[in-house]
């Protein structure tokens, strides 16, 4: 098992770009989830899926999209990227979302000049 | 606004001693569950403690939880260099389909 992938580690962006942070698990977990953290405010909740089809706003989800067409991928959209959203991005799954162990990605680590 | 609040924010202690961190919320909750974050890294779940549960072990960890005074504590014992990382709590509540909600965490560095 790789767990859970997230691609690209590093990006550079300029305010107004959009891009697209992958996130993929192979796990057959049903909830996924997109956090943010930034120095000093811990992880923050940014949209979660609890399955195919199925996508819900979490604490902080001005400005970024989600789709979920499949169990294994949940890829999060930057729509007009803005320097306030340079962070470390983390992508978790799990079988159920609050009773069950969070598996974490490894991260991608943003930065919008 | 975070549910889960470490204390100390961090903490710096030699090999072989213990290191003890707190956490609390605010909230009712069904289970409250620790990470580790090594530097880079993404976070690795540690242990779960139900609401029902007053103490887990696992290894050198052990977890207590005070539904009363709404708090946990982590105990990690006999530390080594490589227990250095940050530590998060993170809550659970309402029904299995809810969120949870980490704390800001707290950075322990074990000297060698």
């Amino acid at each position: 098992n790789a767990g859970v992938t997230q691609t690209p580690k590093f990006q550079v962006l300029k305010t107004g770009q959009s891009m697209t942070l992958q996130c993929a698990q192979d796990m057959n977990h049903e909830y996924m989830s997109w956090y943010r953290q930034d120095p000093g405010m811990g992880l923050r909740l940014i949209h979660y899926s609890v399955g195919a089809g199925i996508t819900d706003q979490g604490e902080v989800p001005n400005g970024y999209n989600v789709s979920r067409s499949t169990t294994e991928d949940f890829p999060l959209r930057l729509l007009s990227a803005a320097p306030s959203q340079t962070s470390v991005y983390f992508c978790a799954s799990s079988y159920r979302v609050n009773d069950q162990p969070q598996h974490f990605g490894d991260g991608t680590r943003l930065s919008i000049l | 606004s975070q549910q889960g609040e470490e204390d100390p924010q961090a903490l710096s202690i030699q090999e072989g001693e213990n290191a003890t961190m707190n956490c609390s919320y605010k909230t009712s909750i069904n289970n409250l569950q620790w990470y580790r974050q090594n530097s880079g890294r993404g976070l690795v779940h540690l242990i779960l403690i139900r609401s029902n549960e007053r103490e887990k072990h696992s290894g050198r960890l052990r977890v207590t939880l005070d539904t009363s005074k709404k708090s946990s504590s982590l105990l990690i014992t006999a530390s080594r260099a490589a227990d250095t990382a940050s530590y998060f709590c993170a809550t659970g509540a309402g029904t299995s389909g809810s969120r949870l909600t980490f704390g800001e965490g707290t950075q322990l560095t074990v000297n060698p």
